[in-house]
């Protein structure tokens, strides 16, 4: 298995612009997590997904933040408008029923 | 509401000498607990996690942490430190999906 798959890597945009982060997790994983690390908040969950439904969204910060799994296989987290202070690294994880998460390798987000 | 500390921000030890991260949480019943790495521009890599049984759990790339109830701590150890080491430690909490990390243990290891 391939891991956690996040796209873009590295993503660089301007203030007001909208930007989507995309998130592929291990196969059979029914839980998804997203997170944002920064140097001030360190690491924060923003929502997770069970089966698909979202479950827990109380640590998305604001409105221009929306995250969506269409199916077992994808999950986008979107900020619009984007703002400086979105950025960020964004960190997808994964994992089955009672087991640890598996962490993908991070988008950084820069948002000038 | 439960919540993870790590006292030390920065430690820094020489290569081959011991280590020790600590790690308390704060939360009425025990959960999860495990320890992450994460090196420079990488994701969150698991090293142990304890759920149950023995307190005492051995990790990847030859660490170990011990549960300690009386003192809700979890502290990772490793015996001899190597320069590959060097990263940042993430000791976490979970309840129900409800995972908190601490702020994390910078680790720097001189030759």
């Amino acid at each position: 298995d391939a891991g956690v798959i996040q796209s873009p890597r590295h993503e660089v945009t301007e203030m007001g612009q909208e930007v989507t982060l995309r998130c592929k997790p291990i196969s059979g994983h029914d839980y998804l997590f997203w997170y944002r690390q920064t140097m001030m908040r360190g690491l924060e969950l923003l929502i997770y997904f069970n089966n698909n439904v979202p479950i827990d969204d109380s640590g998305m910060p604001e409105d221009r933040f929306s995250a969506k799994m269409p199916n077992a296989s994808f999950s986008t987290l979107k900020i619009q408008p984007s703002e400086p202070r979105d950025s960020a690294v964004y960190f997808c994880a994964c994992r089955t029923a009672g087991n640890e998460q598996f962490f993908g390798p991070g988008t950084r987000l820069t948002v000038l | 509401a439960q919540s993870v500390t790590q006292p030390d921000i920065h430690i820094t030890v020489s290569e081959g000498a011991s280590l020790e991260l600590r790690c308390n949480y704060s939360y009425g019943a025990t959960p999860y607990l495990f320890w992450y790495v994460q090196s420079p521009g990488q994701g969150l890599q698991l090293l142990l996690k304890y759920f149950s049984g023995d307190t005492l759990v051995q990790g990847i790339k030859g660490f170990e942490a011990e549960f300690k109830r009386s003192q809700s701590s979890f502290n990772l150890r490793k015996p001899s430190v190597h320069w590959s080491d060097a990263a940042e430690y993430f000791c976490a909490v979970d309840n129900n999906n409800d995972m908190r990390f601490g702020a994390g243990t910078r680790l720097t290891v001189k030759p």
